[in-house]
């Protein structure tokens, strides 16, 4: 089955660092365009970062110079490391794939990450 | 940055009524537009896209219109399960953005 699964979730404190995997049975990570979006409590959704197939990156504002994403190809994962966490980083993170038309078709179930003293 | 705006923020209907959301942007994105369905717990599932097309599995009751800056979800005959929060996203400009979302909850 086609699936995202997300882990690495959970309470950080601010300053911390974590790191968020998105394993993916039945798909190959390296042949799509992976991203990041999150969703604050009650919130709405926000891109945070994405993967190209050629390997370049890119980045929301709010992250960039915090957030790295990457890939394991042969673990066919893909990961999101967080450093200088805030407050404002509270949020479910999701996984998801993309085509050429940059559409999320796929998404992961999502892992929380809260970031509190 | 591509700014989305969602009206009404809520909308309560009864089951088989008509549905009606709208996504506006705050530049022209031709029809590059998405619609989401996300009920409470769960992942987004994609809708629509290019403004128009239906994701595969989609039923025909929901449909999408529009060009440029207004664009329009419509579901024809709400069923029980579709009530829930729907995003609008576009894809013309970097950074991706989305709406901030209409909640169609039971009258």
């Amino acid at each position: 089955e086609v699936q995202l699964v997300e882990s690495g979730g959970g309470l950080i404190q601010p300053g911390g660092s974590l790191r968020l995997s998105c394993a993916a049975p039945g798909f190959i990570v390296s042949s799509n365009y992976m991203s990041w979006v999150r969703q604050a409590p009650g919130k709405g959704l926000e891109w945070v970062s994405v993967i190209y197939r050629d390997g370049r990156i890119n980045y929301a504002d709010s992250v960039k110079g915090r957030f790295t994403i990457s890939r394991d190809n042969s673990k066919n994962t893909l990961y999101l490391q967080m450093n200088s966490l805030r407050a404002d980083d509270t949020a479910v993170y999701y996984c998801a794939r993309s085509g050429d038309e940059w559409y999320f078709d796929l998404w992961g179930r999502g892992t929380l990450v809260t970031v509190s003293s | 940055e591509i700014v989305l705006t969602q009206s009404p923020a809520t909308l309560s209907l009864s089951p088989g009524e008509r549905a009606t959301l709208s996504c506006r942007a705050s530049q022209s994105i031709s029809i590059y537009l998405a619609w989401y369905q996300q009920k409470p717990g769960q992942a987004p599932r994609l809708l629509i896209y290019d403004a128009s097309y239906r994701a595969t599995g989609i039923p025909a009751r929901f449909s999408g219109s529009g060009s440029g800056t207004d664009f329009t979800l419509t579901i024809s005959s709400l069923e029980p399960e579709d009530f829930a929060v729907y995003y609008c996203q576009q894809r013309s400009n970097w950074p991706l953005t989305f709406g901030p979302g209409t909640k169609v909850d039971i009258k």
